[in-house]
């Protein structure tokens, strides 16, 4: 079975700009999240979308917002990017709400400048 | 609010030596995950295992194992016999049963280098 799958694997943008990843989870996992990391740090929770609807937030300005359709793949936007928003932009899909055995995809590397 | 520590930054060893990575976690639930994740240079985070909390048994894996202490919150790993196949960063993770969404808190990660 193919893995969690995601698009594009490296993007360069401008300051200001606004920005759209993709996300395909597993096949049969209905849970979907999202994670930025940091070079050097570990990756830090984004959001969670499980069943189209948010599940969970983390700790960050409603310039980042991510939505689920109803195959299960989901999309994270940035708008009004910052330098600071360079970061390897992991998503992680799991079988369903509570389960937390996460499978990560390989992320897409973001370079803001 | 939740913490994970992962005080070594960096560690460096000769092929087939052991190394074991300390994970040290902050949280006041009495229901929670741990997990430990690789991340090879590729970048992709690669799951290894994922204790309860109320699991206190050590587990075996090939060459790895875990050791989770509650009385000292802590969840070690241990490489056996390293090999350079090894070299990458581990992160320790945390997740609380009660938390909204199915959050992992991570580690800043400990760098493995295995040189030949």
């Amino acid at each position: 079975d193919a893995g969690v799958t995601q698009s594009p694997t490296h993007l360069i943008k401008t300051r200001g700009q606004q920005v759209t990843l993709r996300c395909s989870p597993i096949s049969g996992h209905k849970s979907v999240s999202w994670y930025q990391q940091v070079l050097g740090q570990g990756p830090q929770f984004i959001f969670q979308y499980y069943e189209k609807e948010e599940r969970g937030r983390g700790n960050f300005p409603d310039r980042f917002s991510a939505r689920q359709f109803p195959n299960y793949s989901s999309e994270l936007n940035v708008n009004a990017l910052l330098l600071g928003d360079s970061a390897l932009y992991l998503c992680a899909s799991s079988h369903r709400q509570g389960n937390y055995e996460q499978y990560f995809g390989p992320g897409t590397r973001l370079t803001v400048t | 609010a939740q913490k994970v520590t992962q005080a070594q930054t960096e560690i460096s060893v000769v092929e087939k030596e052991d190394v074991t990575l300390d994970c040290v976690y902050e949280t006041r639930d009495t229901t929670y995950y741990l997990f430990w994740y690789k991340q090879p240079p590729s970048g992709e985070l690669v799951f290894l295992i994922r204790r309860n909390s109320f699991d206190e048994q050590n587990e075996i894996s090939g060459r790895y194992s875990w050791n989770f202490q509650k009385s000292t919150s802590s969840f070690n790993f241990t490489i056996t016999a390293s090999q350079v196949v090894d070299s990458a960063v581990y992160f320790c993770a945390l997740a609380l049963v009660k938390a909204a969404g199915n959050k992992l808190t991570f580690g800043g990660g400990t760098r493995v280098l295995v040189k030949p």
